[in-house]
């Protein structure tokens, strides 16, 4: 099925450890996100990326870095995992940068930091 | 700054029930506005949208009527059903720039028999 596509759905880190979230897209969308998701709080900007080879900062970049691999591929590494990371992760795309189009969300991953 | 602010869940209904879920924001220029719901477990999947004053999104018995004199986007539905339970997020996109989206913190609804 067309749509985003999230790896791993669960993931449980020890405190200082890293990881890359992967993120895929097949619907030839122009612009990717991540957004992390904390009770009470709705969903938080990371990153995103406007186009292919471009990236920028959101709401809450700290202790994240993300990856435009090519078009289709959006990864978000936390290089030293710590306690509030704890979350959510949902990654997005949209077709255009600028735009009215709504987002197509993938599944989650969630991450537990102990 | 620019916000969203959603009433406090849960809302808890009968089948058939009528909803409300209060949506008012704060923002400069003129937004976009959404409305995305989350079933459990699954992302978000986007409901309904307006895209400027006065118009009103609908889809699957949902409507949202866009009020740029109280700065607000409640979300409407005659009669719910079960399979409506789920988290609903109100959302804005700023006038000009990137398409980046601001969220409500959700509330979540849950129908019953």
């Amino acid at each position: 099925n067309a749509g985003v596509t999230q790896t791993p759905k669960f993931q449980v880190l020890k405190t200082g450890q890293s990881m890359t979230l992967q993120c895929a897209q097949d619907m030839n969308h122009n612009s990717m996100y991540w957004y992390r998701q904390d009770p009470g709080m709705g969903l938080r900007l990371i990153y995103y990326s406007a186009s292919e080879g471009t990236t920028d900062k959101g709401e809450v970049p700290n202790g994240y870095n993300v990856s435009r691999l090519n078009k289709r591929e959006f990864s978000l590494r936390l290089e030293s995992a710590a306690p509030s990371q704890t979350s959510v992760y949902f990654c997005a795309s949209s077709e255009l940068a600028v735009s009215n189009y709504g987002y197509t969300f993938g599944s989650g991953t969630r991450l537990t930091v102990v | 700054g620019n916000s969203v602010t959603q009433m406090e869940g849960p809302v808890t209904l009968s089948e058939e029930a009528f909803l409300t879920i209060n949506c008012t924001y704060t923002a400069t220029g003129y937004p976009s506005l959404f409305w995305y719901v989350q079933y459990p477990g699954e992302g978000l999947q986007l409901l309904l949208k307006a895209t400027k004053a006065d118009d009103k999104g609908s889809n699957k018995g949902f409507e949202a009527t866009y009020r740029k004199e109280t700065t607000s986007f409640h979300l409407e539905k005659g009669s719910v059903q079960v399979s409506d339970s789920a988290v609903y997020f109100c959302a804005l996109r700023l006038s000009g720039g990137y398409n980046k989206l601001i969220f409500g913190a959700g509330t979540r609804l849950a129908v019953h028999p």
